[in-house]
């Protein structure tokens, strides 16, 4: 099955530098891979989400990045915010019916 | 903006006792799906549900769980005799199309068996 691995597990980084987490997959027929943003207490709610027939997606100041051959995406965001605090999940499909998630980055933005 | 909504927000229980979480899916929605998170670990798949019955479930889902799709409307999950490691949150989601498409989750029940 897909095991998707997440790096790094926390990452913190000063307000209006930008964040970048990684994500591997290992299952070379994936072929969507979203990115979910929890807030404490709160559902993941979809941030970003890339297709495996494009090779960066942009919306705003976050991106996605995906390299088939290596099976890795990253999550990319510029000019952090206080608001951008929380715990980011990349996940990839596994058969028809299911996400498999990382593990999860709790990023911090210092003011 | 649609949402997918749960209840309750919060339930303790006692070990062994019968736990239903409710979930109302976001209405024009086809695929119905409960994940799991264990306080500060990764979300977990536990099963799926299309045209009303189960489409694929994971180990976790063994048989002291049930899903049920009541009416048009509630999608639930039943705990029949709860353990102290059912102690998780547990969101449901709902999705137009398979899980390629977007998932819209729920808010989540937190449940605490003692």
């Amino acid at each position: 099955g897909e095991n998707v691995e997440q790096h790094p597990s926390t990452l913190s980084v000063q307000e209006g530098d930008s964040a970048v987490i990684k994500c591997t997959y290992s299952d070379s027929a994936s072929n969507y891979f979203p990115w979910y943003k929890q807030e404490l207490g709160k559902g993941p709610q979809l941030i970003i989400d890339i297709r495996s027939n494009v090779g960066e997606k942009k919306d705003q100041r976050i991106a996605v990045t995906l390299n088939k051959t290596a099976k890795h995406f990253s999550l990319h965001i510029t000019e952090t915010q206080p608001e951008d605090s929380a715990v980011y999940f990349c996940a990839a499909p596994e058969g028809a019916q299911k996400l498999v998630f990382g593990q999860g980055t709790r990023l911090t933005i210092n003011p | 903006e649609p949402e997918v909504t749960q209840t309750p927000s919060h339930q303790v229980t006692q070990m062994g006792q019968e736990v239903i979480l409710r979930c109302v899916p976001i209405s024009n929605h086809l695929y119905f799906y409960w994940y799991r998170q264990i306080l500060g670990q990764k979300v977990e798949f536990l099963v799926s549900f299309y045209n009303n019955e189960i489409s694929e479930k994971s180990e976790i889902f063994d048989d002291q769980f049930s899903v049920e799709r009541p009416d048009g409307s509630n999608f639930t999950l039943k705990i029949r005799s709860t353990k102290l490691e059912d102690s998780a949150m547990y969101f449901c989601a709902s999705s137009l199309g398979r899980s390629s498409g977007e998932l819209f989750f729920g808010e989540g029940s937190r449940l605490t068996v003692l």
